[in-house]
């Protein structure tokens, strides 16, 4: 089974302050996706990576930045935090964007 | 980008009753997956079917491409399918649906 670890599993961050969510997989899969929940919208891409050191935009990446230093490791960046930004993320992997396999989630609070 | 429709936005179920959850696309794609958030909120990848149809279990998912449409149909529900499901399609970025709830009563 992939294996797909997330950090930190819950935070709460300040209006403004800049936070990291960080992703690990170690299955060597291609593919590394991260996605938000929010009641009523379901989940939603907002960037993804499909080779180390490349990333792309997804449907809503506006406020956020992505990194992949290496096939491993996918982390997302909210520079200035706002409040609209609380929600459930999830990073995913997958290998050449077949079955996903999702961590455990980020419950993000901003105050 | 893909709109994906699921339907019944819920759905609840006497133990043993069968269900049948629907997912509608807006144009074709590669990928077709249903998964199952549990009330925790853990998602778990069901079936993988971009087409035709698929078993596992008490799943049963038909995929038609070229209608744009996919169904999930579950056998013999228990109280401990009771969650959400999701349909996702795409190429490279999956789309996800809102979901149907699905609770299963004793």
């Amino acid at each position: 089974e992939a294996a797909v670890t997330q950090s930190p599993r819950s935070k709460v961050a300040v209006t403004g302050g800049k936070v990291t969510l960080s992703c690990h997989q170690t299955n060597n899969h291609d593919y590394m996706y991260w996605y938000r929940q929010d009641t009523g919208h379901g989940l939603r891409l907002i960037h993804y990576s499909y080779v180390a050191d490349s990333t792309e935009k997804g449907d809503i990446p506006d406020g956020y930045k992505a990194s992949r230093p290496s096939q491993e490791n996918f982390s997302l960046i909210l520079e200035l935090a706002s409040l609209s930004q609380t929600a459930v993320y999830f990073c995913a992997s997958s290998v050449s964007a077949e079955t996903l396999y999702f961590g455990s989630g980020t419950r993000l609070t901003v105050l | 980008g893909q709109q994906v429709q699921q339907s019944p936005s819920s759905l609840v179920l006497q133990e043993g009753e069968n269900a049948e959850l629907q997912c509608n696309f807006s144009s074709t794609a590669t990928q077709l997956q249903w998964f199952y958030q549990s009330p925790g909120g853990s998602l778990v990848s069901l079936l993988s079917n971009p087409s035709g149809t698929k078993h596992t279990g008490r799943l049963t998912s038909t995929t038609v491409t070229k209608e744009r449409r996919s169904s999930l149909h579950i056998s013999s529900s228990q109280t401990t399918d009771s969650g959400t499901y999701l349909c996702a399609t795409g190429y490279q970025n999956f789309y996800f649906g809102k979901g149907t709830s699905l609770t299963v009563i004793p």
